[in-house]
């Protein structure tokens, strides 16, 4: 089936700095979602995205849709330690079907 | 409180056993989502519904079946489960909109399922 491909896998960082993670794909998508989730939680949608080329933020996040609408990216600033999590990407090739979702950033913060 | 309710939120089961699953979509969500997170592992779709008809079927066992019922709540049910079954199963909801519209998932707080 299609899969989506997440980098970094895991990251390390400390407090303050900012993080970068993509999702990319094979295939064009026509929606692409990002998630968090902390352990034993459901995901937490962050952004969502619907058109290429989209940059939208949400306080320190910062996503945007790929101009060649198969990848996405996620840009955190000034992280915080609340931020550790497992960041997950999603993509939709045609609305109301099923979402894809990456296998996952895992993100820890460092004080 | 996304809004979506999964029950229960644990369950303990031994292999072989049935279990039942249930899901009540966001208010005004009419399509339904399934998925299985394995230990550290990412969110695997199972099965989507629509307002009671099945959508989209993705990596789901031939011993699981779903079904969403005329007030749209859902049920996934597991059957002669095996230890590999222990998982997180998350229900989502969405509404289906046009283009432009927004067109996310949200999800329910899980369902822990461990099969000993």
């Amino acid at each position: 089936g299609q899969q989506l491909n997440q980098s970094p896998q895991s990251m390390f960082i400390q407090e303050g700095e900012d993080v970068s993670m993509n999702c990319t794909s094979s295939s064009i998508f026509n929606t692409w979602l990002w998630y968090k989730q902390e352990p034993g939680e459901g995901p937490v949608l962050l952004i969502a995205l619907y058109k290429a080329g989209e940059l939208t933020s949400n306080g320190r996040l910062t996503a945007q849709f790929g101009i060649t609408r198969k990848d996405s990216f996620l840009n955190i600033s000034a992280s915080i330690p609340s931020d550790v999590g497992i960041y997950f990407c999603a993509g939709q090739h045609n609305y109301g079907q099923n979402f894809v979702f990456g296998p996952g950033t895992r993100l820890s913060v460092l004080p | 409180d996304s809004g979506v309710t999964q029950t229960p939120k644990h369950l303990i089961t031994a292999t072989g056993q049935r279990v039942t699953l249930r899901c009540s979509p966001r208010s005004g969500d009419l399509s339904v989502y399934w998925y299985q997170q394995s230990l550290d592992q990412g969110l695997q779709f199972l099965i989507q519904y629509y307002n009671g008809e099945e959508r989209a079927k993705g990596n789901i066992l031939e011993r699981f079946s779903a079904q969403q019922f005329p007030d749209l709540h859902s049920e996934l049910n597991l059957s002669s489960l095996e230890l590999g079954d222990s998982a997180l199963y998350f229900c989502a909801s969405s509404v289906v909109r046009g283009p432009g519209g927004a067109n996310v998932l949200t999800f329910g707080a899980g369902s822990r399922l461990t099969v000993l």
